[in-house]
């Protein structure tokens, strides 16, 4: 059984770091594209960035580029996420996400985590 | 506001065919594939259609979705009270982005 869970959420104040984290199981974790996306407060959905299987090719939506990183730990079958600068429209629920294939150049998601509430605020 | 546009609301009586637009352009649903996810309320998002027109295993053929040019529709046949949820249409832009479109909040009336 494909499992995502996330952890690292919480709050931090405008400027802040916080670091999320996806362990993975139940599939080959290194053969799959994986992102994360979030959703503001009774908004919609957000791509936020994806990393292709092996973590060479990394993408990132223009809101975050230059302030998240993402990676992965194939030994750990584990996605991160390192947020800096955060501001208070990063506020959300994170979630990661499994891609159907390899593909990091897509938004076809066929496992998703529970979600981690990430609040910016002073 | 999104790059991909849905109607913000759609509406139906069980029994009904709704259907739900999205329009794009010509360097995402134009030249890629185009996903849909149902959304139930407090729940992670699921994936309901894939590559345009595909079923995962386990959605309903009930759900079915198409593409032309620029626009694509999600179709929800034979309604059900449970098929009450916000959905979202989502494709690839040649920009190297994710888009999804803003989610369309359907409920059966």
């Amino acid at each position: 059984e494909v499992q995502l869970v996330e952890s690292g959420g919480g709050l931090v104040q405008p400027g802040g770091s916080l670091r999320l984290s996806c362990a993975t199981s139940g599939f080959t974790f290194s053969s799959y594209a994986m992102s994360w996306v979030r959703q503001a407060p009774g908004k919609g959905l957000e791509w936020v960035s994806g990393i292709s299987g092996s973590g060479g090719t990394t993408y990132y939506a223009d809101s975050v580029k230059g302030r998240f990183t993402i990676s992965r730990d194939n030994s750990k079958n584990t996605l991160y996420l390192q947020m800096n600068s955060l501001r208070a429209e990063d506020t959300a629920v994170y979630y990661c996400a499994k891609g159907k294939g390899n593909m990091v150049r897509g938004v076809t998601f066929d496992y998703w985590g529970q979600g981690n509430l990430v609040s910016v605020s002073s | 506001q999104s790059v991909l546009t849905q109607p913000p609301s759609a509406s139906g009586t069980p029994g009904q065919r709704v259907t739900i637009s999205c329009s794009g352009s010509s360097s995402n649903i134009g030249s890629n594939t185009v996903n849909w996810y149902q959304q139930l309320p407090g729940a992670a998002p699921k994936l309901l259609i894939y590559s345009n027109n595909q079923r995962p295993s386990g959605v309903p053929d009930r759900f079915s979705g198409s593409k032309s040019g620029t626009s694509a529709s999600l179709a929800i046949s034979g309604l059900q009270s449970e098929d009450e949820a916000d959905y979202y249409c989502a494709a690839w832009d040649d920009s190297l982005n994710g888009l999804f479109g803003g989610g369309t909040k359907l409920t059966v009336l």
